[in-house]
């Protein structure tokens, strides 16, 4: 079945204590990209890649990292999460940023 | 700087109703712009989209109408049902530059 797939699906941590949010797609898609969702404010884009070793900052990249080593995943890492990045995360995967974007079931993360 | 800006916030309407979302953008080489239907804990998923060489498509009970003169493009849901109570993201693009900008989103509510 294709998919994007994110774990953890759910996560509660503290301030300051590193993670790491996966993604992984079976598509073979050259496009990946993560978004965080929050209340009146839509999905808004955090970092996006047209295809392996190329990543480019979105909208908002302020306190976040990823990488795309392999074409199939693109985890987003918090270095050191902040409760304003408590919010809904979603990653998702196209040919390209004007085709048909699949997005996994979302990461909601709680930073206390 | 939010790019496409999406109203209203919210909608209601009645079984059988039309429900009409409109998005205005400002950039005018985006040449991608597609809706995204998002059911409560679920990833949006696509719904339609529209390249601007067109005016109208139509897919089923969803059209899309876009007016590149006035750089506004809009949904709308004819003969709405119970089922298409969701929220629903205008989003556009354009492929050299990667990134995808969507609206803040509407929440539709079809009362049956």
């Amino acid at each position: 079945e294709a998919q994007v797939t994110q774990n953890p699906r759910y996560l509660i941590t503290v301030t300051g204590k590193k993670l790491t949010v996966t993604c992984s797609q079976n598509m073979n898609h050259e496009y990946m990209s993560w978004y965080r969702q929050d209340p009146g404010l839509g999905l808004r884009q955090i970092y996006y890649s047209m295809n392996v070793e190329v990543t480019d900052k979105g909208d908002v990249p302020e306190g976040y990292k990823v990488s795309r080593k392999e074409k199939r995943n693109f985890p987003l890492i918090l270095e050191s999460p902040s409760p304003n990045q408590t919010s809904l995360y979603f990653c998702a995967s196209g040919r390209d940023s004007t085709d048909t974007q699949y997005f996994g079931p979302g990461t909601r993360l709680t930073v206390l | 700087q939010q790019q496409v800006k999406q109203s209203p916030q919210s909608l209601i309407v009645q079984k059988g109703g039309i429900s009409i979302i409109n998005c205005a953008y400002e950039n005018t080489a985006f040449d991608y712009f597609p809706w995204y239907q998002q059911f409560p804990g679920k990833g949006p998923a696509l719904l339609i989209a529209i390249r601007p060489d067109v005016s109208e498509k139509k897919e089923g009970r969803f059209t899309i109408s876009f007016n590149k003169s006035a750089k506004q493009f809009s949904l709308h849901i004819m003969d709405s049902q119970p089922g298409d109570s969701a929220t629903y993201f205008c989003a556009a693009a354009y492929m050299s530059w990667g990134k995808l900008q969507f609206g803040a989103g509407t929440q539709v509510v079809v009362t049956p």
